[in-house]
């Protein structure tokens, strides 16, 4: 078990262009989490999916934000039009969810992804 | 909605010292779980130590332990025998029994002074 992989690692793109980052979480986990997180935050909650179905979204998730997760295994979140406000670490969760196994079961981050709008 | 409040933004402690960082919550809820994370310089998150509000007993993991005040909404962390590899980000963070997000708190800076 390698762990939430995280790709590209850092992203620098001019404002206006779109980009795609992928999260593999860890095998077998069914939850999967993005977050943001800016310098001097604690990360804010973007959306979350449960195998393919994205349960739920934050207002932070605007419209030129989307996240699919096709197969249930790994989950793409894409960013049209960038703006400079954009600017952010991408992170990546995931955590098992069976049935019997209360919701204090931690989540495992990835490394993130840094995009830098230009 | 909950809320997680860290009132220091950073700290500093002697290697070897003890330290504790801060944590205030707010919910209206009676079924929940905290986290404390940590985050190195330029690594993942990883978690420190977890308290379910269920139980009274503050929890403990090796040289990080928890004092949990469910009246006050109060769950700060203490750092026993600092080591230099203590130094990171470490954010307090909640989960509602009823929903799966976790709600974290801006950080504490944790520098660790040889």
């Amino acid at each position: 078990d390698t762990g939430v992989s995280q790709n590209p690692r850092h992203k620098i793109t001019k404002r206006g262009q779109n980009v795609t980052f992928r999260c593999d979480p860890i095998s077998e986990h069914n939850r999967l989490y993005w977050y943001r997180q800016t310098l001097g935050q604690g990360p804010e909650f973007l959306t979350y999916f449960q195998n393919e179905a994205q349960l739920e979204k934050s207002r932070l998730l605007s419209d030129r934000f989307s996240a699919e997760r096709p197969k249930g295994s790994f989950s793409t979140l894409e960013i049209q039009r960038t703006e400079q406000g954009d600017s952010a670490m991408y992170l990546c969760a995931s955590s098992p969810f069976p049935r019997a196994v209360p919701l204090g079961k931690p989540i495992y981050f990835g490394e993130g992804s840094w995009l830098t709008v230009v | 909605a909950q809320t997680v409040t860290q009132s220091q933004p950073e700290m500093s402690v002697q290697e070897a010292e003890t330290v504790t960082l801060s944590c205030t919550y707010d919910t209206s809820e009676s079924d929940y779980y905290l986290f404390w994370y940590k985050q190195p310089p330029s690594r993942q998150m990883i978690l420190v130590i977890r308290q379910e509000a269920y139980k009274q007993q503050n929890a403990t993991e090796n040289r990080f332990s928890v004092n949990f005040q469910k009246a006050a909404k109060s769950f700060s962390l203490k750092i026993s025998d600092s080591q230099l590899g203590d130094a990171a980000m470490y954010f307090c963070a909640y989960r509602s029994a009823s929903e799966d997000k976790i709600i974290f708190g801006k950080g504490t800076r944790l520098h660790i002074l040889p």
